[in-house]
């Protein structure tokens, strides 16, 4: 199996701060790697697939970047409603396999 | 708009067998692939496996031998029997549609049920 690897697993920000979460696979993935939002209570949504192509309706201070083994989700200004858990995923084989999440909360 | 809303008992006894159904509406069963993902309280996000229409499926192997996910095309829906549960087991269980962006393997989950806690207690 992949492995994939987030760091931090927490961060604190305040609104307006640019935010970095970094994902790691275990080999090369090239580009097949996909970023979800999720809130509590809530199921993932999806913000980024093929590392860098924004999803219908995302905002576009969400990006995203990286090929083979390391990967970044960016917010360029963080919003009110960005704190929230991030995942990353990759689709390169199976079985699917996700990073441990990293939460974003208000500092 | 694509919806799907899974459907089970929230309780199931250890050593028995877990059944959820998802209804997807607003989209034919018969396009991509439909897929269950779990996550246990507090935890990150598993993946189960998916299905095809024809009923091809396939497995996460961690799982493999107490799984089985089925399609019933008639009724817009895909199921997931999870056999021999014991405590680990418990979880909120997501069905999603899972998409090919690409020829090769990109693969993307789109759209996601709301999760429906199942806890395995005596």
């Amino acid at each position: 199996d992949i492995q994939m690897t987030q760091s931090p697993s927490s961060l604190s920000a305040s609104v307006g701060d640019r935010v970095t979460i970094t994902c790691r696979a275990s080999q090369s993935i090239s580009n097949y790697l996909n970023w979800y939002q999720q809130k509590p209570g809530k199921a993932p949504k999806l913000l980024i697939y093929a590392a860098s192509s924004l999803q219908g309706g995302v905002p576009s201070r969400f990006s995203g970047s990286g090929s083979g083994t390391d990967f970044t989700l960016t917010i360029s200004s963080l919003q009110p409603e960005d704190f929230a858990t991030y995942y990353c995923q990759q689709s390169y084989s199976t079985p699917f396999t996700f990073g441990g999440g990293t939460k974003v909360e208000i500092k | 708009q694509v919806q799907l809303q899974e459907s089970g008992p929230g309780l199931v006894k250890p050593s028995e067998t877990l059944s959820l159904t998802c209804t997807v509406s607003g989209d034919s069963i018969r396009s991509y692939y439909w897929s269950w993902i779990r996550q246990p309280p507090g935890k990150g996000l598993e993946w189960i496996g998916y299905i095809h229409y024809s009923g091809s499926a396939n497995y996460n192997p961690s799982l493999k031998s107490r799984v089985t996910i089925s399609v019933d095309t008639s009724k817009n829906q895909f199921s997931l029997k999870l056999s021999s549960v014991t405590a680990a087991d418990t979880a909120v269980y997501y069905c999603a549609r899972l998409r090919g962006y690409d020829i090769l393997t990109g693969y993307l989950f789109d759209y996601w049920g709301q999760g429906t806690l199942v806890t395995v207690s005596s």
